[in-house]
């Protein structure tokens, strides 16, 4: 199985800040058939299902504001809120998609300082 | 406009078979390239990848539950069936099922959950 390790486990940012989150694969899910990296990032939300927000480890899914970002390549991704919103309190994950099982990282939960 | 929504049993007992059904609508899972896949979130805790089936009856299982799960489609009813045998309560989980496209991987439409508790 490839391990995602996400870091930090939580994160406290004062709005209008930046936040970044990082994620490590335990190998390359980089696919050099394609140059795609088959990572996407979600948002959960309290009591909701996760969002997409992130596929091939950088393209915006449709309507995500663009203050979300996605970068990396091979085993080491970030996602950047640049400017973070009240709305942006949330857990975020990351998933392999490059094999199975499709594992997510164990989550990292942003909140305002 | 594409829609899945969980159904299944609140509060299953030690030892019994869990089923849950994911009824869909807004896609068709004899369409090419179509699929739908099964993860599950502990209370506070992180999401984990279970099963997922393709329009053309290819299966995936996370080989840590593989011996317990059994995945299958009723394309006529829209449907997407998932069964757990021998639940613990460390099965105790909120259930998601979500749309997914062979050539991509990420979930992009997901349902609601249905939340599973096992207790005696």
């Amino acid at each position: 199985d490839i391990v995602m390790t996400q870091s930090p486990d939580s994160l406290a940012v004062s709005l209008g800040e930046r936040a970044t989150i990082n994620c490590k694969s335990s190998q390359s899910v980089l696919y050099s058939s394609n140059n795609n990296n088959y990572l996407a990032w979600y948002q959960q939300r309290p009591g909701q299902p996760p969002k997409l927000l992130i596929y091939w480890a950088s393209t915006r899914e449709s309507g995500v504001p663009d203050r979300f970002s996605g970068s990396g390549s091979g085993t080491d991704f970030t996602l950047t809120i640049s400017s973070l919103q009240a709305e942006d309190v949330a857990v975020y994950y990351c998933q392999q998609y490059y094999s199975t099982p499709r594992t997510f990282g164990q989550g990292t939960k942003l909140e305002i300082k | 406009q594409i829609t899945l929504k969980e159904s299944g049993p609140t509060l299953v007992k030690p030892t019994q078979t869990l089923t849950l059904t994911c009824t869909f609508s807004g896609f068709s899972l004899s369409t090419s390239e179509v699929g739908v896949g099964w993860i599950r979130q502990p209370p506070g805790r992180a999401l984990e990848w279970l099963a997922l089936i393709y329009w053309d009856d290819d299966k995936r299982y996370t080989p840590s539950l593989k011996s317990r799960l059994t995945i299958t489609k009723d394309t006529s009813k829209n449907q997407v069936i998932l069964t757990m045998t021998n639940m613990d309560p460390v099965d105790t989980a909120t259930y998601y099922c979500a749309h997914l496209l062979y050539n991509s991987g990420w979930f992009r439409y997901w349902g609601q959950g249905t939340r599973v508790t096992v207790s005696s």
